[in-house]
């Protein structure tokens, strides 16, 4: 079955320093990968996503992910994190080319100090 | 366009009582899904349709039912109302066939059943 995990629960930050989320999935075969984000109150929207070619992805907000076959990983980053990054980010992966469900894993609760 | 949106964003059952989300979405997307989102737990996918007429049950169907009768409309009723359906309720859509396709999200229901 597919699964999604996600290392981090909860993450605290101070603003520019640097930032990465681990996600690692369980899938035999093709995965189209996923993160989005949740700002508070508002709903997810997608920060990038991967489903072929180069698998270094970047996003808005100058987020950007590197897919890695091998380790079944798609970790998120950021160089420089802004107070206004405090959110909740989610890894999400639909198997198969085809794929009609997609999996999200738990999620990791960003928060950033101004 | 307004997206993805649902109706209504905030309602308090009584145990046993019923009640019927409504999530609409102007995108002319075949998929839809209606998700949970509980602390800890990522989102959990309920029911999904891939087209106007069509359901299927998701990871956590029981005590939740659904329609789509419309290809915009997408409904999510709950025929008796359990503490444990307390939760963010969150509709999705999709194009349609492609794994590589994000889902667009709309902004949530917070039930309460106590």
């Amino acid at each position: 079955a597919q699964s999604v995990s996600q290392h981090n629960h909860h993450v605290i930050l101070s603003e520019a320093a640097s930032l990465e989320l681990g996600c690692n999935y369980s899938y035999g075969g093709t995965v189209n990968l996923f993160w989005y984000v949740q700002y508070p109150g508002q709903h997810l929207q997608l920060l990038l996503k991967y489903f072929s070619g180069d698998p270094l992805v970047k996003g808005i907000k100058g987020f950007e992910a590197e897919f890695i076959k091998s380790k079944f990983s798609f970790n998120l980053r950021k160089p420089s994190v802004q107070w206004s990054d405090t959110a909740e980010y989610f890894c999400a992966v639909t198997g198969g080319a085809g794929g009609f469900k997609t999996i999200f894993g738990a999620g990791t609760r960003l928060f950033v100090k101004a | 366009n307004a997206g993805v949106t649902q109706t209504p964003k905030f309602r308090v059952l009584k145990t046993g009582q019923s009640m019927t989300l409504l999530c609409a979405q102007d995108m002319n997307h075949e998929y839809m899904y209606w998700y949970r989102q509980d602390p800890g737990m990522g989102l959990r996918l309920i029911h999904y349709s891939v087209g106007e007429g069509t359901t299927a049950k998701g990871e956590v169907p029981d005590g939740y039912n659904v329609s789509r009768l419309k290809k915009q409309n997408f409904l999510l009723g709950l025929e008796s109302a359990a503490p444990s359906q307390t939760s963010v309720y969150f509709c999705a859509s999709r194009p349609g066939q492609g794994g590589f396709y994000e889902q667009y999200f709309g902004p949530g229901t917070r039930l309460t059943v106590t």
